[in-house]
């Protein structure tokens, strides 16, 4: 039973534009809400995170948009650079940060 | 700083063996967990530890054993491989708290023939 549903599997922009990733979990315990983004080879890493206490984080050109009463979160790249192609991970925790609930990942092709 | 270290990178075993896949923190974490990858899965917690001789089992914690007597080492023992568990493992650690990001280490492939 998977709590944090992730989609699309994968997603193909072109450089510039807007990639958009989204989840829906159904455990209202959780409160923490992390962005992991994975290159071939190597471990997940973190890239934004956010708690339900407010709507939307940005950072550079990543922004977290947050919906409780839906509980929904999606991941906005803006801008999208074919640097940026990777594979990004949804995940959720309750109270605290050690025991992480994975989406089923995101492989994202950002065209030159 | 070395961060998370995972050993070996690549391991092919058969079924029935067993083996020990090592995970090292340098960063004086209390949490440290493992998780597996599969494809179309994403990443499923095994076990996870939130202090030296303290362990726990997570979501899918069956045919592995931990065991916690450093901070530093965390390692993840397979008693009797099988073909199901072939997979990629990841080692992650953490500071206590909310919010704490988790750091991972890059992985061991396991093929279990």
């Amino acid at each position: 039973q998977q709590q944090v549903k992730q989609s699309p599997q994968s997603l193909i922009v072109q450089k510039g534009g807007i990639s958009i990733i989204n989840c829906a979990y159904e455990n209202t315990a959780f409160d923490y809400f992390p962005w992991y983004q994975q290159f071939p080879g190597k471990g997940p890493a973190l890239l934004i995170a956010i708690r339900p206490d407010v709507s939307e984080k940005k950072e550079g050109r990543f922004t977290i948009s947050f919906n409780k009463s839906a509980k929904q979160f999606s991941l906005h790249i803006m801008d999208s650079q074919p640097g940026d192609s990777a594979t990004y991970f949804c995940a959720a925790s309750a109270v605290s940060g050690s025991r992480l609930t994975f989406g089923e990942g995101t492989q994202l092709t950002v065209n030159p | 700083n070395a961060g998370v270290t995972q050993t070996p990178k690549f391991q092919v075993l058969k079924t029935g063996q067993s083996m020990t896949l090592q995970c090292a923190q340098d960063m004086n974490h209390e949490y440290m967990s493992w998780y597996r990858q599969d494809p179309g899965m994403g990443l499923r917690l095994i076990h996870y530890s939130v202090g030296a001789g303290i362990t726990d089992q997570g979501e899918v914690p069956n045919g592995y054993n931990v065991s916690r007597s450093t901070t530093e080492d965390f390692p993840l023992r397979l008693l009797s491989a099988a073909p199901s568990q072939t997979s990629v493992y990841f080692c992650a650690s953490s500071s206590p708290g909310n919010n704490q990001p988790q750091h991972f280490g890059d992985g061991t492939r396991l093929s279990i023939l």
